[in-house]
């Protein structure tokens, strides 16, 4: 299995503009998660589905992240519009049995909004 | 809020000693604690999961205890090579849900 494929690895983009990250999850996993990582504030959790299905988004820090999962095997997390503040390394991972068992992360997408 | 703490001072130790990390909790215990390793620019790689009602766990060189009395949990790696060299991470489940909660990792640096 190739594992969990994120794209872009790396996205450069100014002010305002909208930016969409991908992920593809490995086959056969139900959950899929968004995480973002700051040297702040570390790995945090913004949403996870389940079965394709959003189930808690209670981490997503603004109206301007939205995240969408239409198959099995894909799902996007955009941000509209961009700010500076959203500079992080976000990663996507999946697991097969949930946030209790072991998650697979991607490489990660790095985002520099200047 | 129920809190995972992991000692932010990166750790240096010499080649073939034994690495200790420490990962504490607050508030109630929780149900799994998990310890994935993360490499510079890439993802974090999962390595171990102990539920509360064990009290270590073995893989290999590495070997995870859990103390819900002290509320922690220790992550050894003994005969520790410079390949070892990472960030080490530990996450909480608590049940109700299927969120974990990261700290915010501790760097150890295995030193020829």
């Amino acid at each position: 299995d190739a594992g969990v494929i994120q794209s872009p690895r790396h996205e450069v983009t100014e002010m305002g503009q909208e930016v969409t990250l991908r992920c593809k999850p490995i086959s056969g996993h139900d959950y899929l998660f968004w995480y973002r990582q700051t040297m702040m504030r570390g790995l945090e959790l913004l949403i996870y589905f389940n079965n394709n299905v959003p189930i808690d988004d209670s981490g997503m820090p603004e109206d301007r992240f939205s995240a969408k999962m239409p198959n099995a095997s894909f799902s996007t997390l955009k941000i509209q519009p961009s700010e500076p503040r959203d500079s992080a390394v976000y990663f996507c991972a999946s697991s097969r049995w949930g946030g209790a068992y072991e998650q697979y992360f991607g490489p990660g997408t790095r985002l520099t909004v200047t | 809020s129920q809190k995972i703490e992991q000692n932010s001072e990166a750790l240096n130790i010499q080649e073939g000693k034994t690495a200790t990390l420490t990962c504490n909790y607050t508030n109630y215990s929780p149900a799994y604690l998990q310890w994935y390793r993360q490499d510079p620019g890439r993802g974090p790689v999962f390595l171990l999961l102990i539920r509360e009602n064990e009290k270590e766990k073995r893989k290999e060189r590495l070997k995870v205890t859990f103390d819900t009395t002290l509320k922690q949990s220790l992550f050894h790696i003994t005969a520790s090579q410079p390949a070892d060299s990472a960030t080490y991470l530990c996450a909480r489940f608590t049940g109700g849900g299927n969120k974990l909660t990261f700290g915010t990792g501790t760097q150890l640096k295995v030193e020829l």
